[in-house]
């Protein structure tokens, strides 16, 4: 089983730039959502989704942006790339019941120059 | 609204040695823990889940948790470490009906031969 993957695994931008991290799951998730880690600060959420077509804000999404079209798919987009977006990136999903788990990629290293 | 602290950043310990990793969370309604653990570079991993029941709750590698609903606590413990667990550990909460999983800072342990 693939799980969840995430696409690239590396990125380096420059500010300014615009870029979208995938992250796709072959497990027929509802759940889906996106953390980053930084140094001494744990995974903090960004957005999640708890099906297609719709996604929520969570503790830090300012400067991200989401959609989910497919139960599959779930694209963060950084519309204009800051220093301060540097980051440990990682994708998470898990079936409906609420007592499940979470499934990490993982993860996505990207620097802001 | 949730919130977890692990109240050490990083452990340092010998090899053979037990370890308990700390972690304290706060909810005004019931909660499902959880405990990550993330090896170098890699993602993360579940090592073990309190949903409801039984408050000593077994997982992989030889780890288990102990949930206190009074103290609002549910520490990691291991009798007996090995080299191979030198990672970085997560306790994450989830209230009950909500579908935000809060994590803490996180415990860098070490250990040494």
């Amino acid at each position: 089983n693939a799980g969840v993957t995430q696409t690239p695994k590396f990125q380096v931008l420059k500010t300014g730039q615009s870029m979208t991290l995938q992250c796709a799951q072959d497990m027929n998730h509802e759940y889906m959502s996106w953390y980053r880690q930084d140094p001494g600060m744990g995974l903090r959420l960004i957005h999640y989704s708890v099906g297609a077509g719709i996604t929520d804000q969570g503790e830090v999404p300012n400067g991200y942006n989401v959609s989910r079209s497919t139960t599959e798919d779930f694209p963060l987009r950084l519309l204009s790339a800051a220093p301060s977006q540097t980051s440990v990136y990682f994708c998470a999903s898990r079936a409906e019941a609420g007592t499940q788990p979470q499934h990490f990629g993982d993860g996505t290293r990207l620097s802001i120059l | 609204a949730q919130s977890v602290t692990q109240l050490d950043s990083q452990v340092p310990v010998f090899e053979e040695a037990p370890v308990e990793l700390r972690c304290n969370y706060s909810s005004s309604v019931s909660v499902y823990l959880f405990w990550y653990v993330q090896y170098p570079n890699q993602g993360l991993q579940l090592l073990l889940k309190y949903l409801s029941g039984s408050t000593l709750v077994k997982g992989i590698n030889g780890f288990e948790a102990e949930f206190n609903k009074s103290q609002t606590s549910f520490h990691l413990r291991k009798p007996s470490v090995h080299i191979s667990d030198t990672a970085e550990y997560f306790c994450a909460v989830r209230g009950g009906g909500s579908e935000k999983l809060v994590f803490g800072k996180g415990t860098k342990l070490t250990v040494n031969p």
